[in-house]
């Protein structure tokens, strides 16, 4: 059963603009998110996180968004400079265990 | 500076055969995660360290899976009797404390297994 969904395998975005990747949970028990990018053969490294206490939260280029009526993240990147292309994987903790719960991860291509 | 380290970096093993992965956490962390990411799937929660406290199991898909961690740093994942569902990239995490709210999780490279 998968708790996070991102349920976009892959996104295309051309340089400059902004890049929208949404991520949506089933569990209304999770109440800490976040973003991780992955490179090719490298592990996932942090992006970004978001209590359930907030609604937005801003790092630079990077910005997720928390609605939780609708149980959705975004994160949003801009503006989006190739180097950005990457798999982004969002993950939710809930506030009664351990465990982080992963998506399948989107494949994000910023062309030059 | 001193990362999250796995090993070895590809495991090539015939089926039935145990293996052990190796992640060493980045130093002073005491949380530490394992993950298992089997093609086209996410990262599926395995097993969880903190301290010296006894480990969160509750993600360990059988009990051909065990984990131990010694001395609150390294760690060893073992699969007994490799079955070839079993292959996938695993990975593990460590990080200074488990739910702070500026939590970061580091992640080694990962050990890519291939049970034949």
């Amino acid at each position: 059963d998968q708790q996070v969904k991102q349920n976009s395998p892959s996104l295309s975005v051309q340089e400059g603009r902004i890049s929208i990747l949404n991520c949506d949970y089933t569990n209304s028990m999770f109440d800490y998110f976040l973003w991780y990018k992955k490179y090719p053969a490298e592990g996932p490294t942090f992006l970004i996180s978001i209590s359930s206490i907030k609604d937005k939260n801003e790092d630079g280029r990077f910005t997720v968004f928390l609605n939780k009526s609708a149980k959705h993240l975004s994160l949003h990147i801009v503006p989006s400079q190739p180097g950005d292309s990457a798999v982004y994987f969002c993950a939710a903790n809930p506030n009664t265990g351990n465990q982080f719960y992963f998506g399948t991860g989107t494949s994000l291509t910023v062309i030059p | 500076g001193a990362g999250v380290s796995q090993s070895p970096s590809n495991k090539v093993t015939e089926k039935g055969k145990d293996v052990e992965l190796r992640c060493d956490p980045i130093s002073g962390h005491t949380a530490l995660y394992w993950y298992r990411q089997s093609l086209g799937q996410g990262l599926e929660f395995l097993i969880y360290f903190q301290g010296n406290s006894a480990p969160d199991k509750s993600g360990l898909p059988s009990d051909r899976f065990s984990a131990e961690r010694t001395g609150g740093s390294v760690s060893t994942l073992t699969i007994q009797r490799t079955q070839q569902e079993d292959s996938a990239v695993y990975l593990c995490a460590s990080s200074l404390a488990p739910r702070l709210a500026a939590n970061e999780q580091f992640f080694g490279p990962g050990t890519r297994l291939t049970v034949l």
